[in-house]
């Protein structure tokens, strides 16, 4: 069955200290993967996504995500954390159908 | 200028009434979808819409049914509501029916059945 697995409930960072959010997937086929942020009573925001190529990408925000195909991960990163960073984070990988599957998000906290 | 808006933001009824909640997206899109974000903040797919057709049902009770009257509108209408439904409804939408492209999201109707 495809999933993605958000392992970490909540992240705590101190402000201006480096940040990660992990996420590790399985799907069927090449693997498509997307971070979504969301802020309080707000919709979901896309940040970046990996479709094929350097496997490092850049997103909106300052935010940058690996793709790892040997560990099937995709983990979130940011060099200094923001206290405006604080907010839901959300990983979601498609593969060889047309459904994406969302992981169950992380509260990532960022205190000053 | 909003992207993907949905109506109304808030939604409070009592158990038993039929409500709909709208969705519309000026992005030219051509799949629109529905979730359903529980109080755990659990985001679940309920159905997706490309060119006003069904693609993706899930689980989902069929007191709940969509309706696509062209591909910049998609409408949800829930019969019978119970306590369980209440959650946040997210409409969102996608330049195409392929997973490789990101989905843009309205702002979310909270529905409370009380």
């Amino acid at each position: 069955a495809q999933s993605v697995a958000q392992p970490e409930d909540q992240v705590n960072v101190a402000e201006g200290n480096p940040l990660t959010v992990k996420c590790t997937y399985s799907v069927s086929g090449n693997p498509y993967l997307f971070w979504y942020v969301q802020y309080p009573n707000r919709g979901l925001q896309f940040l970046l996504k990996y479709i094929t190529g350097d496997n490092l990408v850049k997103g909106s925000y300052g935010f940058e995500a690996e793709f790892n195909k040997s560990q099937t991960s995709f983990h979130l990163k940011k060099p200094s954390a923001l206290v405006s960073d604080s907010a839901l984070y959300f990983c979601a990988a498609g593969g060889s159908n047309y459904q994406l599957i969302w992981g169950a998000g992380t509260k990532l906290i960022i205190k000053p | 200028d909003t992207a993907v808006s949905q109506t109304p933001k808030y939604l409070v009824t009592q158990m038993g009434n039929d409500k709909s909640i709208k969705c519309e997206q000026n992005l030219g899109h051509d799949t629109m979808y529905w979730y359903k974000q529980d109080s755990k903040k659990f985001l679940k797919i309920m159905f997706s819409y490309n060119n006003k057709e069904l693609i993706i049902n899930e689980t989902v009770p069929n007191r709940f049914s969509p309706k696509s009257p062209d591909k910049a509108h998609l409408n949800l209408h829930i019969n019978s509501l119970e306590l369980g439904d209440s959650a946040v409804y997210f409409c969102a939408s996608s330049q195409l029916l392929s997973v490789r492209h990101e989905q843009f999201f309205g702002p979310g109707t909270r529905l409370t059945v009380l």
